[in-house]
């Protein structure tokens, strides 16, 4: 299985970026990066995803490194409900339709 | 309709029992996933649906439980004989194609979840 590492936690101060490390050195060539979020007591939403360029769109930013052995999610500037969850996800190769979450980044925002 | 839908959203039962849990997905999806999350824990997949087949199911913990879905719509999770470690969140999401990562643009859209309390 493709799989991802990142830290257990990380904090940040309001209105400060935020940059969210993975490293999935073992990822496939044409494996998309997705990243998800889980607030609490939700069920994990969709935030980005990225191939080879790096990506923007309103909520975030990813940064893919040239060899796609790692990635980061890049928050502009951290609010009070980004505190969350964060999850960088790889394809299963055993099964096409499988989808492995790791155990996630946990984000602490603070005011 | 606009999201998927879970229910019930809590549900408390005694050892034994047996429960079903069900999920509404995004109308017009045709993959449809589970996925089990105990407390302080990450998602542990449980099985997928393209259409109404399940090709893999080893990702059910047991063989108490099931799954089916009918109509390429409603999915319903069957776990018999309910024992304590069952307890957990019991998330189900849904994408307009699976969601291999082949295809960027197939992202999940998960309900709130069933949170079940076995005593």
């Amino acid at each position: 299985d493709a799989k991802t590492t990142q830290p257990n936690s990380m904090e940040s101060n309001e209105e400060e970026p935020v940059h969210l490390p993975c490293n999935h050195s073992t990822i496939s060539g044409t494996d998309y990066i997705h990243w998800y979020r889980q607030l609490p007591s939700q069920g994990p939403e969709y935030v980005i995803h990225g191939l080879t360029s790096n990506v923007n769109n309103r909520m975030a930013s990813l940064a893919i490194a040239e060899d796609r052995k790692s990635s980061t999610l890049i928050l502009h500037r951290a609010t009070l409900r980004d505190a969350a969850v964060y999850y960088c996800i790889l394809r299963d190769e055993g099964s096409q339709g499988n989808l492995i979450f790791g155990k996630g980044t946990k984000l602490s925002v603070k005011p | 309709g606009a999201g998927v839908s879970q229910s019930p959203s809590n549900k408390v039962t005694e050892k034994g029992k047996d429960v079903e849990l069900r999920c509404d997905p995004i109308s017009g999806h045709t993959a449809l996933y589970w996925y089990r999350q105990r407390l302080g824990q990450g998602l542990e997949f449980l099985i997928y649906f393209q259409g109404n087949s399940a090709p893999d199911k080893s990702g059910l913990p047991s063989d108490r439980f099931s799954a089916e879905r009918t109509g390429e719509s409603v999915s319903t999770l069957t776990i018999q004989r309910t024992q304590q470690e069952d307890s957990a969140v019991y998330l189900c999401a849904s994408s307009l194609f699976l969601a291999t990562m082949y295809s960027g643009a197939n992202v999940l859209t998960f309900g709130a979840g069933s949170r079940l309390t076995v005593l």
